[in-house]
């Protein structure tokens, strides 16, 4: 099946650093959105993109849907100890037989930020 | 408002068992999903409700997983003979769209744990 391949697979920073992380895939996506997973907690939704090249900030984020439909990006400015988590692309492939919204996500990036 | 919530927040269970899940979306939401994210990865889509209707079940691994949804709106993942591979963290996850339900958001996720 479709997979994503999320990178890298973890970073340690020191705090006030610019963090960058990026998904790529073999097929298109229709949507790719940016999720911020903490321990014990379910992911909560950061960014989401509709459109190829489409860039979209959110406070200190910024993500973008690569004009292929193949890749985004996910950047991080001036980290802060609170950005500590997992962060994890998801893409909604387009339309085939059954599958017709489900999210596939990447395996995360683990951020942990030295103060 | 209230966000999604899910019960039981932790589930231990004997091999062969069985389990039910609950998820209480965010109230008026047409879209359910629910996710299993084994421990490291990030989630995997098992099965979609707009409504009461179960549009896509294609992510379930066997036919010992069963979902429903019967007055669109909480919903409950029932797992039959628990098998020491069923350990996961179980997320459901709503949106007030139906497909292709671009924003989901995630409750905090059931982890269950087979022995």
């Amino acid at each position: 099946g479709q997979q994503l391949n999320q990178s890298p697979q973890s970073m340690f920073i020191q705090e006030g650093e610019d963090v960058s992380m990026n998904c790529t895939s073999s097929s298109i996506f229709n949507t790719w959105l940016w999720y911020k997973q903490e321990p014990g907690e379910g992911p909560v939704l950061l960014i989401a993109l509709y459109k190829a090249g489409e860039l979209t900030s959110n406070g200190r984020l910024t993500a973008q849907f690569g004009i292929t439909r193949k890749d985004s990006f996910l950047n991080i400015s001036a980290s802060i100890p609170s950005d500590v988590g997992i962060y994890f692309c998801a893409g909604r492939p387009p339309p085939n037989g059954g599958s017709q919204g489900n999210l596939i996500f990447g395996k995360g990036t683990k951020l942990s930020v030295k103060p | 408002g209230a966000g999604v919530s899910q019960s039981p927040r932790y589930k231990v269970a004997k091999r062969g068992q069985d389990v039910a899940l609950r998820c209480d979306p965010i109230s008026g939401h047409v879209s359910l999903f629910w996710y299993q994210q084994a421990l490291g990865q990030g989630p995997e889509f098992l099965t979609y409700f707009q409504n009461e209707a179960q549009l896509d079940k294609s992510g379930l691994p066997s036919d010992r997983f069963f979902a429903e949804r019967p007055e669109g709106s909480v919903s409950t993942l029932k797992i039959q003979r628990t098998q020491q591979e069923d350990s996961a963290v179980y997320l459901c996850a709503s949106s007030p769209w139906g497909l292709p339900a671009y924003e989901q958001y995630f409750g905090p996720g059931t982890r269950l744990t087979v022995t």
